[in-house]
């Protein structure tokens, strides 16, 4: 079954620990993106990946990094998480990003930083 | 970049009902908007999509139009049903980096 796959699902950790957020895609998509989501304000791009290698920020990268060295995985990373960076997280992959295609969504993790 | 405004923030209708949402992109220049449901505790869905050179499609219950000139493109649901209910978003790209996403539309039809 294609789907974008993300781990973990919860999460509730203590500002300044870090930590890991996995993404993974199963259908050979170049383009990989993640995404937070807040009441009100929709869906704001972190970061981005065009492929292997090839990764740049998004509208609101601060406190995250991500890395992309195998095409299906793409994971985000808060080296020092803070309050602020409590969310609802999503994975997204297309097949190309040079132009746009439909985006498949993961299911979503949500975070906790208290 | 791409700022992409959505209205309503919130709609709700009777069953079988019409509903209507409607965003308005800033970018002339962008080709690709698509359209997101997501159910409560769920990923967003595409569950209808158009591209620049097109004006209108539909999918059964489910249309979307779009007025390049205006820049504004909207969903139409007719006959709705209690399973429509959910928050919808639009978001209009000319590459995948550059997608931007409305704000979110919640949909509740009542039965």
């Amino acid at each position: 079954e294609a789907q974008v796959t993300q781990n973990p699902r919860y999460l509730i950790t203590v500002t300044g620990k870090k930590l890991t957020v996995t993404c993974s895609q199963n259908m050979n998509h170049e383009y990989m993106s993640w995404y937070r989501q807040d009441p009100g304000l929709g869906l704001r791009q972190i970061y981005y990946s065009m492929n292997v290698e090839v990764t740049d920020k998004g509208d609101v990268p601060e406190g995250y990094k991500v890395s992309r060295k195998e095409k299906r995985n793409f994971p985000l990373i808060l080296e020092s998480p803070s309050p602020n960076q409590t969310s609802l997280y999503f994975c997204a992959s297309s097949l190309k990003g040079a132009e746009s295609q439909p985006q498949h969504f993961g299911d979503g993790t949500r975070l906790s930083i208290l | 970049g791409e700022n992409v405004e959505q209205h309503p923030s919130t709609l709700s209708v009777q069953e079988g009902d019409s509903a209507v949402i409607k965003c308005t992109y800033s970018d002339s220049a962008s080709n690709y908007f698509p359209w997101y449901k997501q159910e409560l505790g769920k990923r967003p869905q595409l569950i209808i999509d158009i591209r620049s050179n097109v004006g209108e499609k539909k999918d059964q219950r489910i249309a979307v139009t779009l007025n390049k000139t205006a820049k504004h493109f909207s969903l139409h649901i007719t006959e709705t049903q209690p399973e429509d209910s959910a928050v919808y978003f639009c978001a209009a790209s000319k590459y995948a980096n550059d997608m931007r996403f409305g704000a979110g539309t919640r949909l509740t039809v009542k039965p």
